[in-house]
């Protein structure tokens, strides 16, 4: 079982907005502003999207955006488009004796 | 440009010990904690453990400990992940990643190598 809890999947239209998830507790998401989130295709390797809760690295679309209430945090994409199909974890350091989690994952269908 | 190499593919069997190697290029190697992730069959992200190369201190996750060892070569901008006693359990695809702040374990990992894949089989 994962540390953080994402939903399973979520689907959008071609255009639209949706949020995924990602919620933790006050050891994790809600101690620190160290909350990331990637995306991954098939077969590749995970790709930075958020850093430090809302941070986007360099060549990150800003169709991709972070925030955080309390213990939950979420990734918004905007404007969905068909490449963004895919898997995207969650993580976040935490205080425990296991100093980095990621979530279980959400599968985003572009419908 | 940032570039994080890992060796080929490797079979093990059951109880056998195997070793993973990331040679980073691109940037300050001794600058950046170097992170190990790995990814089972159809699964998720599983944190295993992270290596600053500047100082050679580790962190790992408690499901690993006392058998993962991380090091480093910074001769060769290398970073290792060697991990023992495998099971079957163990099979997946292994990353190592680069964190995207100099001398910040926490916010989160920009550069990632290409996976090895470690299979365990009898």
């Amino acid at each position: 079982q994962s540390a953080l809890t994402q939903p399973a999947s979520v689907s959008g239209s071609p255009g639209q907005s949706i949020t995924i998830s990602c919620t933790g507790t006050n050891s994790d998401v809600g101690a620190y502003n160290y909350v990331s989130w990637y995306q991954q295709h098939p077969g590749k390797a995970p790709k930075l999207m958020i850093y430090d809760v809302s941070n986007r690295p360099s060549g990150v679309s800003n169709r991709f955006s972070g925030s955080k209430s309390g213990n939950t945090a979420s990734l918004t994409i905007s404007g969905l488009q068909a490449e963004d199909e895919a898997d995207y974890y969650c993580s976040s350091y935490t205080t425990t004796t296991t100093p980095w989690v990621f979530g279980g994952g959400t599968k985003l269908t572009v419908l | 440009q940032v570039q994080l190499v890992q060796s080929g593919a490797e079979v093990k069997k059951p109880g056998a010990s195997v070793k993973v190697s990331c040679k980073a290029s691109g940037f300050t190697f001794t600058g950046y904690y170097m992170h190990w992730v790995r990814q089972a069959p159809g699964q998720g992200l599983q944190w295993m453990g992270w290596i600053h190369p500047d100082s050679g201190d580790t962190k790992d996750a408690l499901k690993f400990r006392g058998r993962v060892t991380m090091t480093r070569d910074t001769s060769i901008s290398t970073a290792y992940m060697e991990l023992s006693r495998l099971t079957s359990e163990d099979t997946a695809v292994y990353y190592c990643a680069k964190n995207v702040l100099p001398d910040s374990a926490a916010p989160g990992l920009d550069s990632w190598g290409q996976g090895t894949l470690v299979t365990v089989s009898s």
